[in-house]
Protein backbone atom coordinates (compact mmCIF):
# COMPACT_ATOMS: atom_id res chain seq x y z
CA UNK A 1 0.00 0.00 0.00
CA UNK A 2 2.29 2.82 -1.39
CA UNK A 3 1.43 6.21 0.49
CA UNK A 4 3.97 8.69 -0.82
CA UNK A 5 5.05 7.30 -5.08
CA UNK A 6 7.84 8.69 -6.54
CA UNK A 7 8.35 8.63 -10.22
CA UNK A 8 11.02 7.81 -12.00
CA UNK A 9 12.88 5.85 -9.07
CA UNK A 10 15.93 6.41 -11.44
CA UNK A 11 16.72 8.98 -14.20
CA UNK A 12 19.77 9.38 -16.03
CA UNK A 13 19.98 13.77 -17.86
CA UNK A 14 21.92 15.10 -19.86
CA UNK A 15 23.98 18.45 -18.39
CA UNK A 16 21.89 21.21 -18.98
CA UNK A 17 18.54 18.87 -20.20
CA UNK A 18 15.47 19.99 -18.24
CA UNK A 19 14.02 17.10 -16.25
CA UNK A 20 11.13 16.40 -14.12
CA UNK A 21 10.66 14.23 -11.20
CA UNK A 22 7.12 13.28 -9.97
CA UNK A 23 5.52 12.66 -6.18
CA UNK A 24 1.82 11.46 -5.64
CA UNK A 25 0.23 10.90 -2.49
CA UNK A 26 -2.54 8.72 -1.61
CA UNK A 27 -2.88 10.37 2.07
CA UNK A 28 -5.08 13.21 1.19
CA UNK A 29 -2.45 15.67 3.31
CA UNK A 30 -2.29 18.79 2.73
CA UNK A 31 1.54 19.58 2.91
CA UNK A 32 4.32 18.09 0.36
CA UNK A 33 7.48 18.76 0.51
CA UNK A 34 10.92 18.05 -1.90
CA UNK A 35 14.34 17.53 -0.05
CA UNK A 36 17.30 16.97 -2.41
CA UNK A 37 19.66 14.57 -0.67
CA UNK A 38 23.53 14.21 -1.61
CA UNK A 39 25.29 11.00 -1.03
CA UNK A 40 26.09 9.95 2.79
CA UNK A 41 24.29 13.61 3.73
CA UNK A 42 21.17 14.90 5.65
CA UNK A 43 18.12 15.80 3.47
CA UNK A 44 17.96 19.49 2.43
CA UNK A 45 14.71 21.05 1.95
CA UNK A 46 14.46 22.89 -1.38
CA UNK A 47 10.59 23.66 -0.95
CA UNK A 48 7.34 23.00 -0.17
CA UNK A 49 3.73 23.56 -0.72
CA UNK A 50 0.86 24.13 2.23
CA UNK A 51 -2.50 23.67 0.20
CA UNK A 52 -1.06 25.92 -2.87
CA UNK A 53 0.85 28.26 -1.01
CA UNK A 54 4.12 27.68 -2.33
CA UNK A 55 7.46 27.91 0.68
CA UNK A 56 11.05 28.27 -1.22
CA UNK A 57 13.66 27.72 0.86
CA UNK A 58 15.64 31.13 0.66
CA UNK A 59 18.75 28.92 -0.44
CA UNK A 60 17.05 26.73 -3.21
CA UNK A 61 18.80 27.52 -6.78
CA UNK A 62 16.69 29.34 -8.96
CA UNK A 63 17.38 26.64 -11.51
CA UNK A 64 15.07 24.23 -9.01
CA UNK A 65 10.74 24.83 -9.84
CA UNK A 66 8.01 22.77 -8.16
CA UNK A 67 3.89 22.80 -9.42
CA UNK A 68 1.17 21.18 -7.54
CA UNK A 69 -1.24 20.95 -9.90
CA UNK A 70 -3.42 19.51 -7.35
CA UNK A 71 -3.71 18.03 -3.74
CA UNK A 72 -2.48 14.54 -4.69
CA UNK A 73 0.51 15.46 -7.33
CA UNK A 74 3.78 17.83 -7.09
CA UNK A 75 6.04 17.91 -9.32
CA UNK A 76 10.14 19.06 -9.15
CA UNK A 77 11.69 21.11 -12.56
CA UNK A 78 14.95 21.03 -12.73
CA UNK A 79 15.54 23.57 -15.94
CA UNK A 80 19.15 23.30 -16.53
CA UNK A 81 20.76 20.35 -14.41
CA UNK A 82 24.53 20.92 -13.11
CA UNK A 83 26.78 17.68 -12.48
CA UNK A 84 26.28 19.48 -8.87
CA UNK A 85 22.53 17.94 -9.07
CA UNK A 86 23.39 14.61 -8.90
CA UNK A 87 21.32 13.52 -5.79
CA UNK A 88 18.16 11.50 -4.25
CA UNK A 89 15.62 13.49 -4.77
CA UNK A 90 12.92 12.87 -1.77
CA UNK A 91 9.31 13.83 -1.47
CA UNK A 92 7.17 13.36 1.78
CA UNK A 93 3.97 14.69 2.90
CA UNK A 94 2.09 15.82 5.96
CA UNK A 95 -0.89 17.07 7.70
CA UNK A 96 -0.63 20.50 8.87
CA UNK A 97 3.28 21.45 9.06
CA UNK A 98 3.16 20.05 12.71
CA UNK A 99 2.32 16.61 11.54
CA UNK A 100 5.21 14.44 11.15
CA UNK A 101 6.31 13.41 7.51
CA UNK A 102 6.15 10.74 5.53
CA UNK A 103 8.63 10.08 3.06
CA UNK A 104 8.58 8.27 -0.65
CA UNK A 105 11.38 6.27 -2.23
CA UNK A 106 12.96 8.85 -3.74
CA UNK A 107 14.33 9.35 -6.92
CA UNK A 108 17.92 9.08 -8.05
CA UNK A 109 18.78 11.40 -10.25
CA UNK A 110 22.26 11.28 -12.26
CA UNK A 111 23.43 14.48 -14.49
CA UNK A 112 25.74 13.62 -17.20
CA UNK B 1 18.78 28.85 14.24
CA UNK B 2 18.42 25.46 15.35
CA UNK B 3 20.45 22.53 14.92
CA UNK B 4 20.94 19.19 15.40
CA UNK B 5 24.67 17.23 15.99
CA UNK B 6 25.25 13.14 15.78
CA UNK B 7 28.68 13.15 16.40
CA UNK B 8 28.38 9.40 15.41
CA UNK B 9 29.06 9.27 11.66
CA UNK B 10 29.24 5.30 12.17
CA UNK B 11 28.30 2.79 14.63
CA UNK B 12 27.83 -1.09 14.74
CA UNK B 13 26.30 -3.59 16.87
CA UNK B 14 26.25 -7.34 17.37
CA UNK B 15 22.74 -9.32 16.50
CA UNK B 16 20.40 -9.08 19.39
CA UNK B 17 22.83 -6.82 20.67
CA UNK B 18 21.70 -2.95 22.18
CA UNK B 19 23.19 0.04 20.88
CA UNK B 20 22.62 3.41 21.65
CA UNK B 21 22.76 6.44 18.94
CA UNK B 22 23.36 10.20 20.04
CA UNK B 23 21.69 13.18 19.01
CA UNK B 24 22.29 16.80 20.93
CA UNK B 25 20.51 19.50 19.70
CA UNK B 26 20.27 23.46 20.00
CA UNK B 27 17.50 25.24 20.83
CA UNK B 28 16.10 28.26 22.96
CA UNK B 29 12.50 27.23 22.04
CA UNK B 30 10.61 25.39 24.53
CA UNK B 31 8.12 23.49 22.25
CA UNK B 32 9.40 21.46 19.79
CA UNK B 33 9.45 17.87 18.55
CA UNK B 34 11.96 15.21 18.12
CA UNK B 35 12.36 12.47 15.83
CA UNK B 36 14.52 9.66 14.59
CA UNK B 37 13.99 8.33 11.06
CA UNK B 38 15.43 5.29 9.65
CA UNK B 39 16.98 5.41 5.98
CA UNK B 40 17.78 1.34 4.92
CA UNK B 41 19.68 0.88 2.17
CA UNK B 42 16.85 1.22 0.09
CA UNK B 43 16.87 4.75 1.12
CA UNK B 44 13.40 5.10 2.32
CA UNK B 45 12.93 7.50 5.00
CA UNK B 46 10.95 5.57 7.66
CA UNK B 47 9.90 7.39 10.71
CA UNK B 48 11.01 5.35 13.93
CA UNK B 49 9.97 7.65 17.01
CA UNK B 50 9.39 10.48 17.66
CA UNK B 51 9.11 12.70 21.11
CA UNK B 52 7.10 15.31 22.31
CA UNK B 53 9.43 18.37 24.09
CA UNK B 54 6.02 18.67 26.76
CA UNK B 55 6.01 15.13 27.85
CA UNK B 56 8.46 13.95 30.52
CA UNK B 57 7.84 9.84 29.64
CA UNK B 58 10.57 8.70 27.09
CA UNK B 59 8.97 7.28 24.07
CA UNK B 60 9.12 3.49 23.00
CA UNK B 61 8.23 1.76 20.18
CA UNK B 62 9.07 -2.05 20.61
CA UNK B 63 12.89 -2.21 20.52
CA UNK B 64 13.42 1.11 20.21
CA UNK B 65 13.45 3.49 22.77
CA UNK B 66 14.57 7.18 23.49
CA UNK B 67 16.23 8.34 26.25
CA UNK B 68 14.99 12.72 26.25
CA UNK B 69 17.06 15.05 28.61
CA UNK B 70 15.39 18.00 27.65
CA UNK B 71 17.89 20.32 29.94
CA UNK B 72 20.74 18.60 28.34
CA UNK B 73 19.02 19.15 24.77
CA UNK B 74 20.04 15.23 24.50
CA UNK B 75 17.94 12.81 22.38
CA UNK B 76 19.64 9.11 22.26
CA UNK B 77 18.46 6.29 20.63
CA UNK B 78 18.31 3.03 22.07
CA UNK B 79 18.03 -0.16 19.94
CA UNK B 80 17.40 -3.08 22.03
CA UNK B 81 17.96 -7.13 20.62
CA UNK B 82 19.68 -5.16 17.08
CA UNK B 83 18.71 -7.38 13.71
CA UNK B 84 20.06 -7.41 10.90
CA UNK B 85 17.01 -5.39 9.10
CA UNK B 86 17.95 -2.86 11.62
CA UNK B 87 21.03 -1.84 9.47
CA UNK B 88 20.48 1.60 8.04
CA UNK B 89 21.51 5.27 7.90
CA UNK B 90 19.66 7.46 11.49
CA UNK B 91 18.58 10.89 11.28
CA UNK B 92 17.88 12.71 14.41
CA UNK B 93 15.62 15.72 13.36
CA UNK B 94 13.71 18.42 15.26
CA UNK B 95 11.04 20.38 14.55
CA UNK B 96 9.57 23.95 16.33
CA UNK B 97 6.51 24.24 17.20
CA UNK B 98 6.22 28.09 16.84
CA UNK B 99 7.86 27.69 13.50
CA UNK B 100 5.56 25.42 12.10
CA UNK B 101 2.68 27.41 12.93
CA UNK B 102 4.24 30.64 12.29
CA UNK B 103 4.73 29.26 8.84
CA UNK B 104 0.88 29.55 8.70
CA UNK B 105 2.67 32.77 7.91
CA UNK B 106 4.52 32.41 4.80
CA UNK B 107 7.36 32.95 6.42
CA UNK B 108 9.58 30.11 4.84
CA UNK B 109 10.51 29.00 7.78
CA UNK B 110 12.21 25.24 7.76
CA UNK B 111 9.35 22.90 9.40
CA UNK B 112 12.46 20.16 9.70
CA UNK B 113 16.06 20.58 10.69
CA UNK B 114 18.24 17.03 10.15
CA UNK B 115 21.37 15.81 11.46
CA UNK B 116 24.30 14.43 8.95
CA UNK B 117 23.42 10.58 9.98
CA UNK B 118 24.81 7.62 11.83
CA UNK B 119 25.65 4.67 9.91
CA UNK B 120 24.87 1.81 11.85
CA UNK B 121 26.45 -1.63 10.85
CA UNK B 122 24.66 -4.75 12.46
CA UNK B 123 27.20 -7.67 12.84
CA UNK B 124 25.81 -11.53 12.00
Amino acid sequence: DAMVIQNPRYQVTQFGKPVTLSCSQTLNHNVMYWYQQKSSQAPKLLFHYYDKDFNNEADTPDNFQSRRPNTSFCFLDIRSPGLGDTAMYLCATSWGRQETQYFGPGTRLLVL
Amino acid sequence: AQTVTQSQPEMSVQEAETVTLSCTYDTSESDYYLFWYKQPPSRQMILVIRQEAYKQQNATENRFSVNFQKAAKSFSLKISDSQLGDAAMYFCAYRSEALALGAHLNSGNTPLVFGKGTRLSVIA
